[in-house]
């Protein structure tokens, strides 16, 4: 059930700013990494995915990062609409194909117009 | 392409009943779908592994014979929900995996009154 006292870290940005939600994974033999956007009611979106073999990806005005000696992974957002408000969830997996997805608490981006 | 159904959307049933719950993926085959829950401001949590033509993997903690899946062809996973209970009510959402990535449903509302 729901932990008592349990909240969604939030990251509240202007339109038209930049975004950086950022992620710590857990598992140093973690190969492949997945951001996903969940609207409310929804099921989560794919966004982009990067190899544990790659330090950068990027696609239409979102980019990824990994920082594998950290264990530190972060979605950067461009030029945010009032279209991207949603929970940003990473997901980590040990195998290059994605089968046991481990998904972090995920971070709430607010527009504020 | 990589489209994934689930059906119903919502559901609400009495204390005591049997939900089914159908996810379908519409645009490829898909040996294996996976099943998760997800309750209120928390992540998603996986509970179990669906595999086309053989037994489901369930997750430590997920009661196999209460969450009963069902792969029996390779568009369609069923999940059942049986003897429900209001502690069951949760968002409950399938993935498949078409290639590399996991593509998720819309998710299904189950409440247990």
């Amino acid at each position: 059930g729901e932990s008592v006292g349990l909240h969604l870290p939030t990251l509240s940005v202007q339109e038209g700013d930049n975004s950086i939600i950022n992620c710590a994974y857990s598992n140093s033999a973690s190969d492949y990494f997945i951001w996903y956007k969940q609207e409310s009611g929804k099921g989560p979106q794919f966004i982009i995915d990067i190899r544990s073999n790659m330090d950068k990806r990027q696609g239409q005005r979102v980019t990824v990062l990994l920082n594998k000696t950290v264990k530190h992974l972060s979605l950067q957002i461009a030029a945010t609409q009032p279209g991207d408000s949603a929970v940003y969830f990473c997901a980590e997996s040990p195998l290059v194909r994605a089968q046991k997805l481990v998904f972090g608490q995920g971070t709430r981006l607010t527009i504020n117009p | 392409g990589a489209v994934v159904s689930q059906h119903p959307s919502r559901v609400i049933c009495k204390s005591g009943t049997s939900v089914k719950i159908e996810c379908r993926s519409l645009d490829f085959q898909a040996t294996t779908m996976f099943w998760y829950r997800q309750f209120p401001k928390q992540s998603l949590m996986l509970m179990a592994t669906s595999n086309e033509g053989s037994k489901a993997t369930y997750e430590q903690g997920v009661e196999k014979d209460k969450f009963l899946i069902n792969h029996a062809s390779l568009t369609l996973s069923t999940l059942t929900v049986t003897s429900a209970h209001p502690e069951d009510s949760s968002f409950y959402i399938c993935s498949a995996l078409p290639r590399e990535t996991q593509y998720f449903g819309p998710g299904t509302r189950l409440l247990v009154l």
